[in-house]
């Protein structure tokens, strides 16, 4: 069946590095990759999609990539500050054309 | 000021209860979702309506049952054939037309008494 997982469910980083969480997918092959921003008892907030013949995305301090052949997403947030402290959610589509969602990675910045 | 609504914030269930969570959104999306959240796990779907007047199961419906007769409005009852409806619940909607973005509302957290 389709899996989408994202390994880390915890990652540390200093402030000003840069932090990259990693989505992984089997047994299929996305048209496209999203990535989601949770903050403690709120909603998802959109960031970024990445369609498959896209190598890299950007926004601001935001950058996604995909890997058709690791079957892979990263995400990466370069100068890290405090306030970047959240939970990532990657998602992808099923073929019933809605979503499904890894079980995300809690990033913490520490100053 | 466009958006997703849902009240309450906080619910409390006694055994045997139907309660229902509301969602409302103006954005003149189309398509509606409503996901269980629970700890460690990732957002699972409950139900998903397209049009006006139709939804669908999605992987987790039992238990729960939706509505959809108007555009902007989704509530969900979470029925007493749930047995642990403890969870964080979030609505999102959707333009259609090949739209891939989904937009969640705040949350509802259910509490069993």
């Amino acid at each position: 069946s389709q899996k989408i997982e994202q390994n880390s469910e915890a990652l540390n980083i200093q402030e000003g590095k840069t932090a990259t969480l990693t989505c992984n997918y089997t047994n299929y092959s996305p048209a496209y990759l999203q990535w989601y921003r949770q903050d403690p008892g709120r909603g998802p907030v959109f960031l970024l999609l990445i369609r498959e013949n896209e190598k890299e995305k950007r926004k601001e301090r935001l950058k996604v990539t995909f890997d058709t052949t690791l079957k892979q997403s990263l995400f990466h947030i370069t100068a890290s500050q405090p306030a970047d402290s959240a939970t990532y959610l990657c998602a992808s589509q099923t073929g019933a054309n809605n979503l499904f969602f890894g079980t995300g990675t809690r990033l913490t910045v520490i100053p | 000021d466009g958006g997703i609504t849902q009240s309450p914030k906080y619910l409390f269930r006694k055994e045997g209860q139907n309660v229902t969570l509301s969602c409302e959104q103006n954005l003149n999306h189309d398509a509606m979702y409503w996901y269980r959240q629970d700890p460690g796990q990732g957002l699972r779907l409950i139900y998903y309506s397209q049009i006006v007047n139709d939804f669908q199961k999605g992987d987790i419906a039992e238990g729960y049952s939706v509505s959809r007769e108007k555009k902007e409005s989704f509530p969900l009852t979470v029925t007493s054939a749930q047995k642990n409806p403890t969870a964080f619940y979030l609505c999102a909607s959707k333009e259609q037309a090949g739209r891939e973005t989904q937009y969640f509302g705040p949350g509802t957290r259910l509490l069993v008494l």
